[in-house]
This record gives structure tokens, C-alpha cells and sequence, in this order.
């Protein structure tokens, strides 16, 4: 079944230590997405890829960085987490032919909280 | 820079109803306008998209609207169901740091009672 998965789903660390996200999907997509969401709030883009090697800064600045080594594999990665880093994110991907036209699809997410 | 307002954070209604909502955005035009359903810690769901030269798409009990001049998109579930309580995104293509990515609004959250 296509889908995109997060792990881990949870994630409660200490400050200082090096974190990080996994997002897998197995439709083949070209273009994914990190985004940030705290409660109540708008997504808000971190990073986004249009395939292999391409990854760029989204609108949110974030001490996040991302990789894009496999298509199906968009991992985010903080080399220190902190209390601010404290939120949920959010990893989608949608076709690149069509940019978002078909909707993107989004994982579960990572609920994480820095202590 | 560009701006999506949905018009209230809650939006309370009866079993059978129907529920409207609202989705402004200034300072752009976009090319398509999409709606997305968020349940609370799962990640949005993808429900309808129309374009800017579609007046009105429809799908099973839901209806959207798309008025550019206005600039609004208008969202209704008909015969609304407690199962459809959850949160509303509207989302637009944007440009600038985006590149053409999605941006959200902040949701409205519908509450269906029986």
C-alpha cells in the first residue's frame, strides 16, 4: 500500500543531544516536505526537496538540516536539540509533474518535546 | 507577504446540518486552492482541490468554492456527521520563499454534535 511513514511517532530527548527524524514514502514521489506545526498553529514550511541531492530552506527558519540521498528517504536532522525545538513535524510528498496539484500526503508525524 | 485567514478557530454545529467554511487570503493570487482535513496528532488529509478557473468543485457531500475576486474559497460538508468533526486546513500555492510549496491556514476546528 503507497504510503509515508514517520518514526518515531514520540520522541522526548534532552536538550543538547542529536536527534533524528525518519520519513520514508513508497509512492515514488519526487518532491517532500518537512513542515513545523505547534498546537493551534498553521504549518509552516522547513524544508522541502524536488528529488535526489536537491534540498532547500523552507519559509520557517529552522537549525534543522535535511538530506535527500534516496527518493523514498527524506530524513530531518538537529544536531542539538533544544526546548524551542519543541513541536510537531509534520513530512509530506506529492508528484513532481504536478507540484501539488494532486494533493500532497502527509505522515503521522513526530510529536517531539526537548527537555 | 501572503496571508490565509479561515474565519474562526471553531465552528460548532448540529448532526444533519450543514457547515460552511471560510477561507480569505490576500497579497496573492494562486493558481489552485486546496482543503485538507487534520484529526488531533495525525498529519492533514488531502479532501479537495479546485482552480482558480473553477467556480465550484464537488465530491461526495463536499463542495468548495472558488471566488478570485473576492478572494475567498468557501468549504461545506452537507449533512454533516459527528464523524466529520475534525479540523479544516485551506492551503495555496505560494511563491517567494515557498516556491511554489503549499501554505496553510490555520484550520478551523469543526465540531459536529448528534
Amino acid at each position: 500500500e503507497a504510503d509515508i511513514y514517520q518514526t518515531p511517532r514520540y520522541l522526548v530527548i534532552g536538550t543538547g543531544k542529536k536527534i533524528t527524524l525518519e520519513c520514508s514514502q513508497t509512492m515514488g514521489h519526487d518532491k517532500m516536505y518537512w513542515y513545523q506545526q505547534d498546537p493551534g498553529m498553521e504549518l509552516h514550511l522547513i524544508h522541502y526537496s524536488y528529488g535526489v541531492n536537491s534540498t532547500e530552506k523552507g519559509d520557517l527558519s529552522s537549525e534543522s538540516t535535511v538530506s535527500r540521498i534516496r527518493t523514498e528517504h527524506f530524513p530531518l536532522t538537529l544536531e542539538s536539540a533544544r526546548p524551542s525545538h519543541t513541536s510537531q513535524y509534520l513530512c509530506a510528498s506529492s508528484e513532481a509533474g504536478t507540484g501539488g496539484l494532486d494533493g500532497y500526503t502527509f505522515g503521522s508525524g513526530t510529536r517531539l518535546t526537548v527537555v | 507577504s501572503q496571508k490565509i485567514e479561515q474565519n474562526s478557530e471553531a465552528l460548532n454545529i448540529q448532526e444533519g446540518k450543514t457547515a460552511t467554511l471560510t477561507c480569505n487570503y490576500t497579497n496573492y493570487s494562486p493558481a489552485y486552492l486546496q482543503w485538507y482535513r487534520q484529526d488531533p496528532g495525525r498529519g492533514p488529509v488531502f479532501l479537495l482541490l479546485i482552480r482558480e478557473n473553477e467556480k465550484e468543485k464537488r465530491k461526495e457531500r463536499l463542495k468548495v468554492t472558488f471566488d478570485t475576486t473576492l478572494k475567498q474559497s468557501l468549504f461545506h460538508i452537507t449533512a454533516s456527521q459527528p464523524a466529520d468533526s475534525a479540523t479544516y486546513l485551506c492551503a495555496l500555492d505560494g511563491f517567494g520563499g515557498s516556491q511554489g510549496n503549499l501554505i496553510f491556514g490555520k484550520g478551523t476546528k469543526l465540531s459536529v454534535k448528534p
